[in-house]
């Protein structure tokens, strides 16, 4: 059980465009899901917390008008880097947390992003 | 002083060898611990939570102790495939968001 899957794996866009990364908990329902970036040989970083049906909590120094967070069912976040440039490359990944009260997250596989 | 500390390694260890990993968190408000792997250029996977009685899952060991706001973890005759970075996660002050550690790399060689 508590499989997210995230779509597409890798993608290579140019800079200026826009790319957007979907997460889904596949066999449970996650009313909160994060975000989170990482830059190679460094830990993971969360960029924000998005909650089903409300806006996204962005962390200090997250550009929210930037990297634009949806979570529009219990199943289905999206983060949607805008207008990219190659500094946005890097692989980023979604969790979605459990509601035991445990505060266990499970990760998606990634998605690594190279803005060219 | 960063909210989560791992000793970054690299720990170059041969098949067999017994090894530990320490981490200190800040917050003492935190009330979950983990410990996750993760793989090359994979997501991180979780590995065990670590309970106040300590807990252990196979080869592996976990620890915790509040009053020194300190973690470990203890892995017994490594395997190569237990080669991977070992991340020491701790639930923030914020209730449910995680913080991690910068990981601790792991080699096991034959």
């Amino acid at each position: 059980g508590a499989v997210v899957s995230q779509h597409p794996s890798w993608v290579i866009c140019k800079s200026g465009t826009s790319v957007k990364i979907e997460c889904r908990s596949l066999d449970f329902q996650a009313t909160t899901m994060f975000w989170y970036r990482q830059f190679p040989k460094q830990s993971l970083m969360l960029m924000a917390t998005s909650n089903e049906g409300s806006k996204a909590t962005y962390e200090q120094g997250v550009e929210k008008d930037k990297f634009l967070i949806n979570h529009a069912s219990l199943t289905l976040s999206t983060l949607t880097v805008t207008s990219a440039h190659p500094e946005d490359s890097s692989f980023y990944i979604c969790s979605a947390g459990t509601d035991g009260g445990t505060y266990e997250q499970y990760f998606g596989p990634g998605t690594r992003l190279t803005v060219t | 002083r960063k909210e989560v500390e791992q000793d970054p390694g690299p720990f170059n260890v041969p098949e067999g060898a017994t090894v530990a990993f320490n981490c200190t968190y800040s917050n003492s408000a935190s009330q979950s611990f983990f410990w996750y792997r993760q793989d090359c250029r994979k997501e991180p996977k979780l590995l065990m939570s670590v309970y106040s009685s300590g807990n252990e899952d196979g080869r592996f060991t976990a620890q915790l102790n509040r009053a020194s706001q300190y973690i470990s973890l203890l892995i017994r005759d490594s395997k190569l495939s237990d080669s991977a970075t070992y991340l020491c996660v701790v639930n923030s002050e914020y209730g449910n968001k995680l913080v991690f550690g910068a990981g601790t790399i792991l080699r096991v060689k034959s």
